[in-house]
């Protein structure tokens, strides 16, 4: 699975859009970037998924460039229960084989 | 609420100890993961079991070790146990490993 790197932390405020960027510059043509969120201890979050066009669910906005090589997740409005690690993952999807592979993450702070 | 259960949600032993820790899926998720989260390794997968069988293997020790029944809940049992061992346990379950969805997690303390 190919590496990702994230910044180590963020701050946003409340209310307004947070913006996470990740580089997977070796990202493979099958591979899908993942991104999940853990709220302090407890179990990690899916939160969207997209291989090359940009995705948008209930939680998020994914915008992956046009040659796959960083991607950013966004927040649109912002909450205080938005405070948690978050975390960039590239792997292989769709199949029985799904192995996640966690960095360090980025721990986003939301400020009132 | 992921609709992964995991039990028990605390579980305080000693050194040298075994115990065994479960996991029920979301409904027909045939996939089931074991990660373990401790300070200083972060997240790490541990195995994963599809249709009860071994799927793939991660960092896990010998002496920890899992299986996945036929009713596909999953067990991680744990022996010999090491102060290390301390970390919370979480299981995870996926239909074909798009998105997973993970339980609450099992506290470990070892004492």
């Amino acid at each position: 699975d190919a590496k990702t790197t994230q910044p180590t932390s963020m701050d946003c405020a409340e209310g307004r859009a947070a913006n996470l960027p990740c580089n997977h510059s070796t990202i493979s043509g099958n591979e899908y970037v993942y991104w999940y969120r853990q709220i302090h201890s407890q179990g990690p979050q899916y939160i969207i998924h997209g291989l090359k066009n940009n995705e948008t669910n209930e939680m998020a906005s994914l915008i992956i460039t046009e040659d796959r090589k960083s991607s950013t997740l966004i927040l649109p409005h912002a909450t205080l229960r938005d405070t948690a690690v978050y975390y960039c993952i590239v792997m292989v999807g769709g199949t029985s084989y799904g192995k996640l592979t966690f960095g360090q993450g980025t721990i986003l702070t939301v400020h009132p | 609420d992921s609709g992964v259960t995991q039990t028990p949600k605390h579980l305080i032993t000693a050194t040298g100890q075994r115990v065994t820790l479960r996991c029920s899926p979301r409904s027909g998720d045939l996939s089931v993961y074991w990660y373990q989260q401790s300070l200083d390794q972060g997240l790490q997968f541990l195995i994963q079991y599809y249709n009860g069988e071994e799927r793939a293997k991660g960092n896990i020790l010998e002496r920890f070790s899992a299986q996945q029944f036929p009713d596909l809940h999953s067990e991680l049992n744990l022996s010999s146990l090491e102060l290390g061992d301390s970390a919370l346990y979480f299981c995870a379950s996926s239909v074909l490993g798009y998105e997973q969805f993970f339980g609450p997690g099992t506290r470990l303390t070892v004492l």
